[in-house]
């Protein structure tokens, strides 16, 4: 079985444009959740979705939303990019919502210059 | 609210020493308890979890025993190899709608 996986790998972007990026779970899992990660921060939760609808939200910005297709692909979307935005950014799956094994992806490296 | 603590690092081993990460917790329920790995350049990957008080996770050599009276889950390994080296995170997770909560990670190298 194919694992989670993220498009684009890496990616560099200016300050003030907005970058998309993408996430396909594993077959059959319908959760799909997005971290942020940074050396000063950590692993900070960003959003869930389930069944295409937010579940929960983490603290971030309205400049971070995503969402979730009927296939249970999912995309996060940053607009406005500041320098802090840059990170790894990490989606993780799982069969169902809450309290659920999930399984992450190798993550988009994204730098703000 | 709910959290985790990790030790910090990072963590130097030659080969063959014993591995200790301490992780203990807050929450506000009853959690579940993971350990995930970090090779460099990688995302996580799940090294071993425990969903109850006494469980004990295991996985390539390393070990964790959910501890709820001392709110612990301590990662441990006899033996520690080169391929070991890579960052360590404790998480627990409550369940509901509540996301993983991690603590800030350790790092480890293990030196031959």
């Amino acid at each position: 079985k194919a694992g989670v996986t993220q498009t684009p790998r890496y990616l560099i972007k200016t300050r003030g444009q907005q970058v998309t990026l993408s996430c396909s779970p594993i077959s059959g899992h319908r959760s799909v959740s997005w971290y942020q990660q940074t050396p000063g921060q950590g692993l900070q939760f960003l959003f869930e979705y389930f069944s295409e609808t937010q579940r929960n939200k983490g603290n971030f910005p309205g400049r971070f939303s995503g969402r979730q297709f009927s296939n249970s692909r999912s995309e996060m979307n940053v607009s406005t990019l500041e320098l802090g935005d840059s990170a790894l950014y990490l989606c993780a799956s799982s069969l169902d919502s809450g309290g659920f094994e999930q399984f992450f992806g190798p993550g988009t490296r994204l730098t703000v210059l | 609210g709910d959290s985790v603590t990790q030790m910090e690092g990072p963590v130097t081993l030659s080969e063959e020493a014993f591995l200790t990460i301490n992780c203990t917790y807050t929450a506000t329920g009853y959690p579940s308890l993971f350990w995930y790995v970090q090779y460099p350049g990688e995302g996580l990957q799940l090294l071993l979890k425990a969903t109850k008080a006494d469980d004990k996770g295991s996985n390539k050599g390393f070990e964790a025993t959910y501890r709820k009276e001392t709110t612990s889950f301590h990662l441990e390994k006899g033996s520690v190899q080169v391929s070991d080296s890579a960052v360590y995170f404790c998480a627990l997770l409550l369940g509901g709608n509540t996301p993983l909560v991690f603590g800030k990670g350790t790092r480890l190298s293990v030196i031959a």
